[in-house]
């Protein structure tokens, strides 16, 4: 299995600020990963596919980054919106997931 | 393209969880990988399988040997059986689509049903 270990677990933010959120796995997997965002009773939502480009309809301050096992998705300015639980995704022989960074208000 | 999950929000343990999901506005005969994702406090996010437009499946491994899933085309659904169910099972239950890959590009899961909380109790 290929592991995703996502960092910080909790980031505290005020909006308006930058947000970076990373992810690391156990080995290389060139630039195949995806970025969702999920809110409270909500399914997770595509941001960013293959690493760094954004899905339809995903607004340009959120951003991704990153090849092999360093990843990092960038919210350059926070909406009140954009608080929510942010997960990496990786697919190998299945699909397999971050345990999530949960972004919230200062 | 849409998705909803249907099924019992509640099964007794040693049980089968059985879910269905219906894909409207498109056809289940694409290109495209259909998917059941789980979500816990205690594992988070979890795949249990995918199944494409032909039937062929993959399983996770962890699950495989309690896991079925299969494609009825003709009603536009997929459907997930999980057997020998316990606590360890209860779960929002989600359906997906994984977008087909391109060369060099891997698109993801671009669509969620809303999901189906399960809860496995006597």
């Amino acid at each position: 299995d290929i592991l995703l270990t996502q960092s910080p677990a909790t980031l505290s933010l005020s909006p308006g600020e930058r947000a970076t959120l990373s992810c690391r796995t156990s080995r290389s997997i060139s630039s195949y990963l995806v970025w969702y965002q999920q809110k409270t009773g909500q399914p997770p939502r595509l941001l960013i596919h293959s690493a760094s480009h954004r899905a339809s309809g995903i607004p340009a301050r959120f951003s991704g980054s990153g090849s092999g096992t360093d990843f990092t998705l960038t919210i350059s300015s926070l909406e009140p919106e954009d608080f929510a639980v942010y997960y990496c995704q990786h697919r190998n022989d299945w699909i397999t997931f971050g345990q999530g960074t949960r972004l919230e208000i200062k | 393209v849409q998705l909803q999950e249907s099924g019992p929000g509640l099964v007794k343990p040693s049980g089968t969880l059985s879910l269905t999901c219906a894909v409207t506005g498109g056809s289940i005969s694409s290109e495209n990988k259909w998917i059941w994702v789980r979500q816990s406090p205690e594992k988070g996010l979890e795949f249990i399988g995918e199944i494409d437009h032909s039937g062929l499946v993959f399983y996770n491994p962890s699950l495989e040997s309690r896991v079925t899933m299969s494609v009825d085309k003709s009603n536009n659904l997929f459907s997930l059986r999980l057997s020998s169910v316990t606590a360890a099972d209860t779960a929002v239950y989600f359906c997906a689509r994984e977008a087909e890959a391109a060369v060099r590009l891997y698109y993801g899961v671009d669509i969620w049903g809303p999901g189906t909380t399960v809860t496995v109790s006597s």
